[in-house]
């Protein structure tokens, strides 16, 4: 069965340090991954994705998102958080050539970044 | 704003009665989703179409349930004979069509939530 893992159920940051919100991967065959982003009262805003090239995937609002293979994993990154990055962050998979409308989330972290 | 509409945005109903939900997707996307969140929880798929054709439908979605997306514009999902169970929040996505084979993300819609007394 396919699946997205968030470890995290929170992460904390200081505003000004670098951010990362882990997401591993187990899928059968090529992956296209994807980071949204949900603010409260509203609806998931994309953030980035990764379908092919380039394992270092940029995206909206400084956020930055690398592909490993190996490790099967999508980590969001940003190098400098901001109190406006608090939200709760959702990991996505889709398989290549797989279903064309079934995207897997993870359960969610949430990021909150104190001044 | 042009982007995914649902109404209504909150919707509160006794055990047993039908609701229906209404999702507006972005005019020049012809894919829709439907997914339901629960607390604490990502984002679940449901259903989703093509234009009108309905092409994937999820375990989730029991015989309770069922979507429609008549001239391939708007979607209603309905759900009969509603139990406590199915409060959460349903969410409206749409695409465009992928010609290619590249994976498009989804845009979506505020979600109505669902209360079941």
């Amino acid at each position: 069965a396919q699946s997205v893992a968030q470890p995290e159920d929170q992460v904390n940051v200081a505003e000004g340090n670098p951010l990362t919100v882990k997401c591993t991967y187990s899928v059968s065959g090529n992956p296209y991954l994807f980071w949204y982003v949900q603010y409260p009262n509203r609806g998931l805003q994309f953030l980035l994705k990764y379908i092919t090239g380039d394992n270092l995937v940029k995206g909206s609002y400084g956020f930055e998102a690398e592909f490993n293979k190996s490790q099967t994993s999508f980590h969001l990154k940003k190098p400098s958080a901001l109190v406006s990055d608090s939200a709760l962050y959702f990991c996505a998979v889709r398989v290549y050539g797989g279903s064309q409308g079934n995207l897997i989330f993870g359960k969610g972290t949430k990021l909150s970044v104190k001044p | 704003d042009t982007g995914v509409s649902q109404n209504p945005r909150h919707k509160i109903t006794k055990r047993g009665q039908n609701v229906t939900f209404r999702c507006d997707p972005i005019s020049e996307h012809n894919r829709l989703y439907w997914y339901r969140q629960t607390l604490g929880q990502g984002p679940e798929f449901l259903t989703y179409f093509q234009n009108e054709a309905q092409l994937e439908k999820s375990r989730l979605l029991s015989d309770r349930f069922s979507a429609e997306r008549p001239k391939g514009s708007f979607s209603t999902l309905e759900i009969q004979r509603t139990e406590q169970g199915d409060s959460a929040m349903y969410l409206c996505a749409s695409s465009p069509m992928s010609g290619t084979g590249v994976a498009n993300e989804q845009f979506f819609g505020p979600g109505t939530r669902l209360t079941v007394l």
